[in-house]
């Protein structure tokens, strides 16, 4: 399994307080994602990265910005949280491979919930 | 696009039952195919997968899925029920092309197992 660490594992925060997850993984992938779990919805793509410096939007990315100053650690940061933002937050990544299938390895979650 | 459509938010099968769990996909070239499971407070690990060559994928745990790509289908099936196996489920899709290779998940199945 990918050694993959998230924290906080667990945060209760305030609504307007700046929030930020860290990740990191010592397998040295290249691509790294967030994803927010919610029940209904499943799992839902926040940002992406795909090496250090590059990242990219997924389908949920308002109210989210990310940075990844090296391989090995990928944040999450909610500038100004919301009720809405309550959640829990996976961050995967991906080797990169010649086969290239996509898998993901995901760490253990960190619970996010904004009063 | 693509998208995932599990049918039943909720499954429930009896110990030593056959358990099938539904999943729809769509997706403008042959997809990459995924099933996770997670148990209660753990991030999500995968079952099996497909990509290409034979479309009846085994995965861990007994489980096994069968790509049809006349019926846009990947279903996961078990022969017979464990307690162990009760768990949320989710179906995954990943475009083949590239763009950091983004899964694209169901909103998952929990499945229940009773004595």
């Amino acid at each position: 399994d990918a050694g993959i660490t998230q924290s906080p594992r667990h945060k209760v925060t305030e609504t307007g307080t700046p929030v930020t997850l860290r990740c990191h993984q010592t397998e040295n992938h290249r691509y790294m994602y967030w994803y927010r779990q919610d029940p209904g919805h499943g799992l839902r793509l926040i940002h992406y990265s795909y090496g250090v410096k590059d990242t990219d939007k997924g389908e949920v990315s308002d109210g989210y910005s990310v940075s990844r100053s090296k391989t090995e650690d990928f944040l999450l940061t909610l500038e100004s949280a919301t009720s809405s933002q309550t959640s829990v937050y996976f961050c995967a990544t991906r080797p990169t491979s010649g086969t290239n299938t996509g898998e993901l390895f995901f760490g253990e979650g960190s619970r996010l919930t904004v009063l | 696009a693509q998208s995932v459509t599990q049918l039943g938010s909720h499954v429930s099968v009896s110990e030593g039952a056959l358990v099938l769990l539904r999943c729809n996909y769509s997706s403008s070239v042959p997809p990459y195919l995924f099933w996770y499971v997670q148990y209660p407070n753990q991030g999500l690990q995968l079952l099996l997968k497909y990509t290409t060559g034979a479309t009846l994928v085994k995965g861990i745990n007994g489980f096994e899925a069968e790509f049809k790509k006349s019926e846009t289908s990947f279903h996961l099936t078990k022969p017979s029920a464990h307690m162990s196996d009760a768990a949320e489920y989710f179906c995954a899709v990943s475009d083949r092309e590239g763009g950091g290779n983004k899964l694209t998940f169901g909103t998952g199945t929990q499945l229940k197992v009773e004595l």
